[in-house]
C-alpha cells in the first residue's frame, strides 16, 4: 500500500521553507526520501530508521515518528535547484526487501 | 562504474507484441527492483528481487515478468503489450536493508 503524501504541490519563492509529509498506515522500519527532477531519474536524498534519527543533506533534513508511521521532510531557505518532484519510500519489513513509494510532491521554487 | 544501465531509452511497440527491457548494475547489489511512472501515481513496483534465483511480485505485477539468474542483470518482459502499459520504466538496485537506490535513466515505451 502506497505511502500517503502530502500536500500534493508547493509553490515557493527563493529563500522560503517548506514542510513535505509522508504517512502509512503500516508499520514502517525506514523512510527513504528521493528527489526527481523532470525528465530525469530519481535520486537519493536520504534515509530515516527507526529510532527517531533526524538526518540532513545540505539543507534539507527530515524526521521519522515510527509511532505514528510519519515522516517529514523539512526545505530550508529554498534555492531554485530544490524544484522537482520528492517522493517518501517506505520499507515495510525489517529487511527492506523493496521500497514502495508515495505519489509525489511537486515543489516549485521560483526566484 | 557505470551504475544501472537501462536499455532501451525508448521504444514503440505494437498491441499484443512482447519485448524484454534490460537492467544491469555494476555495483553488485543484491535488491533490484522495477517500478513503472504514469503521471499523477508516482512510482509503482513492479517486481523486485532480493538476489540471483529470487523474485517477487510488487504492486502492479500483471503483464510483466522477470527472472534474475545472475546479480548483474534483471531483465523485465512484457509478454503481450497493451496500451495500458505505455509508461515510463526505472529499474534501480540497493544494498541490503538501509542502502541507497541507484536508478537507471529509464526507458520510455509506448504501446500503440
Amino acid at each position: 500500500q502506497q505511502p500517503v503524501q502530502s500536500p500534493q504541490a508547493v509553490i515557493l519563492r527563493e529563500g522560503e521553507d517548506a514542510v513535505i509529509n509522508c504517512s502509512s498506515s503500516k508499520a514502517l522500519y525506514s523512510v527513504h526520501w528521493y528527489r526527481q527532477k523532470h525528465g530525469e531519474a530519481p535520486v537519493f536524498l536520504m534515509i530515516l530508521l527507526k529510532g527517531g534519527e533526524q538526518m540532513r543533506h545540505e539543507k534539507i533534513s527530515a524526521s521519522f515518528n515510527e509511532k505514528k508511521q510519519q515522516s517529514s521532510l523539512y526545505l530550508t531557505a529554498s534555492q531554485l535547484s530544490y524544484s522537482g518532484t520528492y517522493f517518501c519510500g517506505t520499507a515495510p519489513n525489517q529487511a527492506g526487501t523493496a521500497l514502495i513509494f508515495g505519489k509525489g510532491t511537486t515543489l516549485s521554487v521560483s526566484s | 562504474n557505470a551504475g544501472v544501465t537501462q536499455t532501451p531509452k525508448f521504444q514503440v511497440l505494437k498491441t499484443g507484441q512482447s519485448m524484454t527491457l534490460q537492467c544491469a548494475q555494476d555495483m553488485n547489489h543484491e535488491y533490484m527492483s522495477w517500478y513503472r511512472q504514469d503521471p499523477g501515481m508516482g512510482l509503482r513496483l513492479i517486481h523486485y528481487s532480493v538476489g540471483a534465483g529470487i523474485t517477487d511480485q510488487g504492486e502492479v505485477p500483471n503483464g510483466y515478468n522477470v527472472s534474475r539468474s545472475t546479480t548483474e542483470d534483471f531483465p523485465l518482459r512484457l509478454l503481450s503489450a497493451a496500451p495500458s502499459q505505455t509508461s515510463v520504466y526505472f529499474c534501480a538496485s540497493r544494498e541490503y536493508r538501509s542502502g541507497e537506490a541507484f536508478f537507471g535513466q529509464g526507458t520510455r515505451l509506448t504501446v500503440v
